[in-house]
């Protein structure tokens, strides 16, 4: 069975600061992705990383994919407020898993 | 623009009701799924079609059932809703065969019974 792990579940940062999230999963899957959750809305697709290896930036984040590690990273740089939000891994082997979720707080 | 769409945003119905959660989506995605999201559990996957009249279980199919009739649309059902089952609710699709299957969400259903 396929299992997805996130960590931190709570993260509370300052401002300026960077900090990493991990995705760890259990199957050989080389299809990853991350979603951000705004409260009191649906999901929304961050990044596609399809092969190990894969890099993916938009502003301030930065996901990567290392499959031999089942491993996948979302980096945070220098952090803002408006990054505030629940970010999911999701693993997709036959059917799609995701984490428990990150709840990311960025103070001023 | 892709377009999930579920029926409801709230619903409140009384234990032992049968309840539909309707789902839509307009990209001739092969991919449907059922997800709830309870705090501190993330999403769980209930049920999910890969195609029209097909159906595999998730993680915790007990207590639900759904139907695929039409390629577009995916229902969940409730046979006899329980409080347990009091949870916000998730649909997403997805292509089933291209390289990039990116699941796409509804807006969810909170769903509270009583």
């Amino acid at each position: 069975e396929l299992k997805v792990e996130q960590n931190p579940l709570f993260l509370s940062m300052q401002e300026g600061k960077n900090y990493t999230i991990y995705c760890n999963y259990s199957t050989t899957s080389d299809r990853l992705y991350w979603y951000r959750q705004d409260p009191g809305k649906s999901l929304e697709s961050l990044f596609v990383l399809l092969s190990n290896g894969a890099v993916k930036q938009e502003g301030r984040l930065m996901a990567s994919l290392d499959t031999k590690a089942r491993l996948s990273t979302l980096h945070i740089t220098a952090a803002v407020h408006d990054l505030s939000a629940t970010y999911f891994c999701a693993v997709e082997d036959n059917d799609m898993r995701f984490g428990a979720g990150t709840r990311l707080t960025v103070k001023p | 623009d892709v377009k999930v769409t579920q029926s409801s945003r709230y619903l409140v119905k009384r234990t032992g009701e049968k309840v539909f959660l309707e789902c839509v989506q307009d990209m001739d995605h092969e991919n449907m799924f059922w997800y709830r999201q309870d705090p501190g559990l993330g999403l769980r996957l209930i049920y999910f079609s890969y195609d029209v009249k097909m159906k595999e279980k998730g993680d915790i199919p007990e207590g639900y059932s759904v139907s695929r009739e039409k390629k577009e649309r995916f229902s969940l059902i409730l046979e006899s809703a329980s409080t347990n089952q009091t949870s916000m609710y998730l649909c997403a699709s997805s292509f089933g065969t291209a390289m990039n299957t990116e699941a796409f969400f509804g807006q969810g259903t909170r769903l509270t019974v009583v």
